[in-house]
């Protein structure tokens, strides 16, 4: 059973615009979230991260939301740049072992 | 400098074979990890070790086997008995199991196709 998921499979957004995109879970003992982006045929790389105490957290164009009464997370990029095509991944862990979402593919349009 | 190496980066196998994927850190990581990349799949956990001489299964463990002699090395064998085996292999580790300060450093992936 998914305990982490990507309702959005693909994602287009003009270059300069917000991308949103949209991560559910459904483990309430998941207490730290992260996200990775993801090229063809490489490993993932971490992203930006956030903690169950903590409902914010910004690293330049990058924020992630949590809100834990909706078991819901989303990442912001603002503004989305050409680069920031790729395949980004949510992930949740209660501490020992970390579930990973099916990934939604987002396309900036220059 | 510090991370992942996975080997080999491409493997091609007959079926009936056992292959055996490569995993070194030198990041000082007590945790280990071996995932599988299938399309439109997330990743999915094989195997995770969170100490040397230690190691348990993930959600889809069968026709998998590891070892953790060292706690650089975590090597993945497929088997046999894995009956789909060809997709995209990513190993990973972090630095303990409680994950506060830290997240997941991945490898560059190993493809394995079965001819």
């Amino acid at each position: 059973d998914q305990q982490v998921k990507q309702n959005s499979p693909s994602l287009s957004v003009q270059e300069g615009r917000i991308s949103i995109l949209n991560c559910d879970y459904t483990n309430s003992m998941f207490d730290y979230f992260l996200w990775y982006k993801k090229y063809p045929a490489e490993g993932p790389t971490f992203l930006i991260s956030i903690s169950s105490i903590k409902d914010k957290n910004e690293d330049g164009r990058f924020t992630v939301f949590l809100n834990k009464s909706a078991k819901h997370l989303s990442l912001h990029i603002v503004p989305s740049q050409p680069g920031d095509s790729a395949v980004y991944f949510c992930a949740a862990t209660p501490g020992n072992q970390f579930y990973f979402g099916t990934g939604t593919s987002l396309t900036v349009i220059p | 400098d510090g991370g992942i190496t996975q080997s080999p980066k491409y493997l091609f196998r007959k079926e009936g074979q056992n292959v055996t994927l490569s995993c070194e850190q030198n990041l000082n990581h007590d945790a280990m990890y071996w995932y599988r990349q299938d399309p439109g799949q997330g990743l999915r956990l094989i195997y995770y070790s969170q100490i040397v001489n230690d190691f348990q299964k993930g959600d889809i463990a069968e026709g998998y086997s590891v070892s953790r002699e060292k706690k650089e090395s975590f090597p993945l064998t497929v088997t046999s008995a894995q009956k789909n085996p060809t997709a995209f292999y990513l190993c990973a580790s972090s630095s303990g199991t409680r994950v506060y300060a830290g997240e997941l450093f991945f490898g560059e992936g190993s493809r394995l196709t079965v001819l």
